[in-house]
């Protein structure tokens, strides 16, 4: 069981749609990262929310921190085919202690 | 800039073969990370390194060891492959908490 438990694992959509995808934990976390990879290549970070509540807007893409810390969302409108990829989620639950990642969810955004 | 550099980006070993992967980051970063991630499936921490000098268990660290040879370099070695450890691994390294993890392109591992 993974410390970080990403929902959906799997997801196929159309462009124009939007779609969230969870990111949910039992524990407290003092902060957490959402990173995207591509075939190949190693994941590269989006955003990093920090305190609880807090949302972060990245063009399409909104990123929310829950107000207990121990979850985290991310939503996109108006998918495009560049969004196709796998979305990690990762946390840290002590400052400075290890970063540790759920299971990731895969997008695939059809034309 | 080079970043995280790893090397090889493949091997195929043997089971009961050893070997080391070497990562390397030129960032100047305290903390480094070993991870590896199987198909379709998120990353798993082996081991990482908070800062030079020291080195932790992450959540799967059987059948692995690590060096953090100075603050640049850190290695994992295979001492006795498994079929079980054919994964990609990728290292990563970050300046301190709650900033970004920047990842090598990973090395490719089979053990048949």
């Amino acid at each position: 069981t993974q410390l970080l438990e990403q929902s959906p694992q799997f997801l196929s959509i159309q462009e124009g749609e939007n779609l969230t995808v969870y990111c949910n934990s039992s524990s407290v976390f003092s902060s957490l990262q959402w990173y995207r990879q591509e075939p190949g290549e190693g994941p590269v970070l989006l955003v990093t929310v920090v305190t609880g509540g807090e949302v972060k807007k990245l063009k399409r893409l909104t990123f929310q921190f829950g107000d207990a810390r121990k979850d985290s969302s991310l939503h996109i409108t108006a998918a495009q085919p560049g969004d196709t990829g796998l979305y990690l989620c990762a946390g840290e639950r002590n400052a400075g202690n290890m970063l540790t990642f759920g299971g990731g969810t895969r997008l695939m955004v059809k034309p | 800039n080079a970043g995280v550099t790893q090397t090889p980006k493949f091997q195929v070993l043997k089971t009961g073969q050893s070997m080391t992967l070497q990562c390397a980051q030129d960032m100047n970063h305290n903390s480094m990370y070993w991870y590896r991630q199987d198909p379709g499936m998120g990353l798993r921490l082996i081991y990482y390194s908070a800062s030079e000098g020291t080195t932790d268990k992450g959540e799967v660290p059987n059948g692995y060891n690590v060096s953090r040879l100075n603050k640049r370099e850190f290695s994992l070695r295979l001492e006795s492959a498994a079929p079980s450890q054919t994964s990609v691994y990728f290292c990563a390294s970050l300046q301190g908490a709650m900033v970004e993890a920047f990842f090598g392109q990973g090395t490719r591992l089979t053990v048949v």
